[in-house]
């Protein structure tokens, strides 16, 4: 069965810091995604990514978050400047199309 | 856009007890339905979907939803809940012609009872 790899699983930063998540999409999959999950908290979407640019992004998506795809088969979310309420799960999924969804199994962000 | 609302945030039931969460869904047309499950540490799992057709959907671990339309629902249900149910469960919704993009409800944290 095809996965969606997240590394690292676990990232401790300093507040201030810029963080890369990275992601592995699965490799025929067309549509690539940010989800955010706070502690205990519902899982929000951060940002969509289609056709090497972002087709759509949330509020909480500022400037602060920018998303890649450098190399056909990474997809990175990098946050700049951590601030302590950053501190998430954060999943990165990516899908065939018509919803075929597959979810990596998520890096937990702490800053410190 | 499309938006989701989980009623219940934390659910008790006994386990061989049956199990029913609530969802109801905000969009001006039928969206595409999922329901997912997180256990603690864990990815999201996908359960069961609803794109179109028979509105009583059958998914893994004994799972079903059903689509009512007239009340802008999808509950899950299960018949008789296992401790290994115990988890936490998010409705999605996905709107057809919205680039693929779902969104998510609050999740309802399941605890099973000996």
């Amino acid at each position: 069965e095809p996965e969606v790899t997240q590394t690292p699983s676990h990232q401790v930063t300093q507040m201030g810091q810029e963080v890369i998540l990275r992601c592995v999409p699965i490799s025929n999959h067309l549509y690539f995604y940010w989800y955010r999950q706070i502690l205990g908290q519902k899982v929000e979407f951060l940002v969509s990514f289609y056709n090497n640019e972002i087709s759509e992004k949330s509020e909480i998506f500022d400037d602060q978050f920018s998303v890649e795809r450098p190399d056909g088969s990474n997809f990175t979310l990098k946050i700049r400047s951590t601030k302590l309420e950053d501190s998430a799960m954060y999943f990165c999924a990516s899908n065939s199309g018509n919803y075929g969804y597959t979810f990596g199994s998520g890096t937990r962000l702490t800053v410190v | 856009a499309q938006s989701v609302t989980q009623p219940d945030i934390h659910i008790t039931v006994s386990e061989g007890a049956s199990l029913e969460l609530r969802c109801n869904y905000s969009y001006g047309a039928t969206p595409y339905l999922f329901w997912y499950v997180q256990s603690p540490g864990q990815g999201l799992q996908l359960l069961l979907k609803y794109f179109s057709g028979d509105t009583l959907v059958q998914g893994i671990k004994g799972f079903e939803a059903e689509f009512k339309r007239s009340q802008s629902s999808f509950n899950l249900r299960k018949p008789s809940v296992h401790w290994s149910d115990a988890a936490e469960y998010f409705c999605a919704v996905g709107a057809p012609n919205n680039n693929n993009d779902m969104r998510f409800g609050a999740g309802t944290r399941l605890t099973v009872k000996p």
